[in-house]
């Protein structure tokens, strides 16, 4: 099925432990982001690409790294996880006006 | 000052209700998205205006361009449309376009 496949849904990270949030698109869009959603808040840009070999930050990059090797592939990396970066994470990717995301991966980090 | 406000926050209604969700934006803008989260989390967009009024089933979007304001309309309404509606204006950014949420209305109805 087409569409943004996200890995892990579910994830438990210990304070200082380092992990990689996977996205995967086939719709052959250009853009793509990652978003964080804290409990009862709205989406927040992490990092965005409007390309491969193209990323830039978004309003809340700090703890996050990405990289766009490829069109399909957007992974997000967390270094050092914080308590604070306990959240839902949302990926999605855009062709013009028309958004698709994925289904989230919930993070806690004890 | 948020670009993006929503109103209101939270709405519980009776099913069988006509709903309205409002919002209002800032800056000028290129599109409009109204989306919806429901309780398991899926993001799933269900319109994008730039101008006029859309409608898919019981759902209904309008917008005024010359009042930065939008409308989404549930006619009615079902306890399944019980979920966060979201408006997100699309503009132009640092030379990339990007998309600035609304905190989201969280909606119930109830049977």
């Amino acid at each position: 099925n087409a569409g943004v496949t996200q890995t892990p849904k579910f994830r438990i990270l210990k304070i200082g432990q380092s992990m990689t949030l996977q996205c995967a698109q086939d719709m052959n869009h250009n853009y793509m982001y990652w978003y964080r959603q804290d409990p009862g808040m709205g989406l927040k840009l992490i990092y965005y690409s409007v390309g491969a070999g193209i990323t830039d930050k978004g309003e809340v990059p700090n703890g996050y790294n990405v990289s766009r090797s490829t069109t399909e592939d957007f992974p997000l990396r967390l270094e050092l996880a914080a308590p604070s970066q306990t959240s839902v994470y949302f990926c999605a990717s855009s062709f013009h006006y028309g958004y698709t995301f994925g289904s989230g991966t919930r993070l806690t980090v004890v | 000052k948020n670009e993006v406000e929503q109103s209101p926050q939270n709405l519980t209604a009776q099913e069988g209700e006509f709903i309205t969700i409002n919002c209002s934006y800032s800056v000028g803008i290129s599109a409009l998205h109204w989306l919806q989260q429901h309780p398991g989390g899926g993001i799933v967009s269900l319109f994008m205006l730039s101008s006029g009024k859309k409608k898919h089933g019981r759902l209904i979007a309008t917008i005024n361009i010359q009042e930065k304001h939008s409308s989404l309309h549930i006619t009615a309404s079902h306890p399944r449309d019980s979920a966060v509606y979201i408006c997100a204006v699309h503009l132009l950014l640092d030379s990339n376009y990007q998309l600035i949420w609304g905190a989201g209305t969280k909606l119930i109805i109830k049977p």
